[in-house]
């Protein structure tokens, strides 16, 4: 039943790893994103792909790469770690681009030690 | 500037009373605007959208007012029980093709027995 899970939940690793977190939507939506919850609790979007297609980009290093094996996974790849990637990722999805409401993920914590 | 600030940034309140959260935005052009509820260790669930020509926008105890001439929006929590415990946030889409989301920072509710 769940309608966007990620994976996993909790992620601790080494400075200067490459790591995956992993998402996965079954509500046949057509739009899935990234973002990433500071310590501060601001929710930052990252990216969004549409039918394979990035559409939105923000201002992240290119450590960061989004890969869509299909239109129900949005995976995110994470090169060479650094502390300040520390934060929680939240993976969402919705219909319409950004004009439907949008269903988030559990969220994964990632601890860059 | 695109920006949405919200206030309080935290609030403690008694079971069984009602509070109102606040929604500034500063967004151009507007699509639509959404309250969504975050609990702690879990990903954003909507609450309410309202499009706007909507003026209010009601889900259960909660209900959202939307004044698009001054461009404020609030969360009115009725009778509040202590699972609205979470973060409340304020999000505003960006109108156009790729409707961006501008996120405001939270309003952070804890309801005491």
């Amino acid at each position: 039943d769940t309608a966007v899970s990620q994976t996993p939940k909790y992620l601790v690793t080494q400075m200067g790893n490459d790591k995956s977190i992993k998402c996965e939507q079954n509500l046949g939506h057509d739009t899935m994103y990234w973002y990433k919850q500071d310590s501060k609790k601001f929710l930052k979007i990252m990216f969004s792909y549409n039918n394979k297609e990035l559409i939105i980009n923000e201002t992240v290093p290119n450590r960061f790469s989004p890969k869509s094996p299909d239109k129900a996974h949005l995976n995110l790849h994470i090169n060479s770690l650094e502390l300040g990637d520390s934060a929680v990722y939240f993976c969402a999805s919705s219909q319409v681009g950004g004009s439907d409401t949008q269903y988030f993920g559990p969220g994964t914590r990632l601890t860059v030690l | 500037k695109n920006q949405v600030e919200q206030s309080p940034q935290s609030l403690i309140i008694l079971e069984g009373k009602n509070c109102t959260l606040q929604c500034n935005y500063t967004v151009s052009p507007f699509s639509n605007l959404r309250w969504y509820k975050q609990d702690t260790g879990r990903g954003p669930v909507s609450l309410t959208i309202m499009t706007f020509s909507e003026n209010t926008k009601s889900n259960g105890r909660y209900t959202a007012t939307l004044d698009a001439d001054t461009k404020q929006s609030s969360l009115h929590i009725t009778a509040s029980q202590l699972s609205d415990s979470a973060s409340y946030i304020c999000v505003v889409t960006l109108g156009g093709s790729q409707g961006n989301l501008i996120f405001g920072k939270g309003t952070k509710l804890s309801v005491k027995p």
